[in-house]
């Protein structure tokens, strides 16, 4: 059985730094070809994909936020992390981490098979 | 990066109709494609992916087609449990981007 857990701090102040943590079990990141994401999506709008890892350590960022985020992994002891830098109020929202199953053909990452039950992170002064 | 434009925003049908929702990538996606159901205060959950096949334990009255730019969801028979938001996400190229969500209530 997949499952993911993400946390994090709940609330934070402007330009400070961000980190979450992804705890899973039923795979593992050391597995060819699985992948772990962030996702978050603010109060009552759309999701936004921050970044993926997999499982040889290849990296994706969104590039609107590239220079303020870091993914990593601890294979041993299954978890991912992220960190985003300078934060303000508009990275309030709904923080998820998401498991990608395999790659297509050209090695490209796939769908998000299974997702996270979320964490709220409130950024305020 | 590839836009996901996804229509309608919102709609409303009875129990036991037949809905469709629309998603227009910016450029071919090679059905790189995937649809996510999520219900209020709950984390989206797959239900579609290469654009036509139905993930595990899905029931058979969703399903998706397309090719391209063009793709569709459909859910036949709609049922009272259906009552989620419906979300479009392209994973044929890096940014991966999301259509902007179809809220479906019912009438």
């Amino acid at each position: 059985q997949v499952t993911l857990k993400e946390s994090g701090p709940g609330i934070l102040q402007p330009s400070q730094t961000l980190s979450l943590t992804c705890s899973f079990s039923g795979f593992s990141l050391s597995t060819s070809g699985i992948c772990v994401s962030w996702i978050r999506q603010p109060s009552g709008k759309g999701l936004e994909w921050l970044a993926t890892i997999c499982w040889e350590d290849s990296k994706g960022y969104n590039p609107s936020l590239k220079n303020r985020l870091t993914i990593s992994k601890d294979t041993s002891n299954n978890q991912a992390f992220l960190k985003i830098t300078s934060v303000d109020t508009a990275d309030t929202a709904i923080y998820y981490c998401a498991r990608i199953p395999g790659l297509d053909r050209y090695g490209g990452p796939l769908y998000f098979d299974y997702w996270g039950q979320g964490v709220m992170v409130t950024v305020s002064s | 990066d590839i836009q996901m434009t996804q229509s309608p925003a919102s709609l409303s049908a009875s129990l036991g109709e037949t809905v469709t929702i629309e998603c227009r990538a910016s450029e071919d996606i090679y059905n790189g494609l995937a649809w996510y159901q999520q219900k209020p205060g709950k984390s989206p959950q797959l239900l579609i992916y290469n654009a036509n096949s139905l993930h595990t334990g899905v029931p058979s009255r969703f399903s998706g087609s397309g090719s391209g730019t063009q793709y569709s969801l459909k859910i036949n028979s709609l049922q009272s449990e259906d009552v989620a938001s419906y979300f479009c996400q392209q994973y044929y190229d890096y940014p991966f981007t999301f259509g902007s969500g179809t809220k479906l209530e019912i009438k």
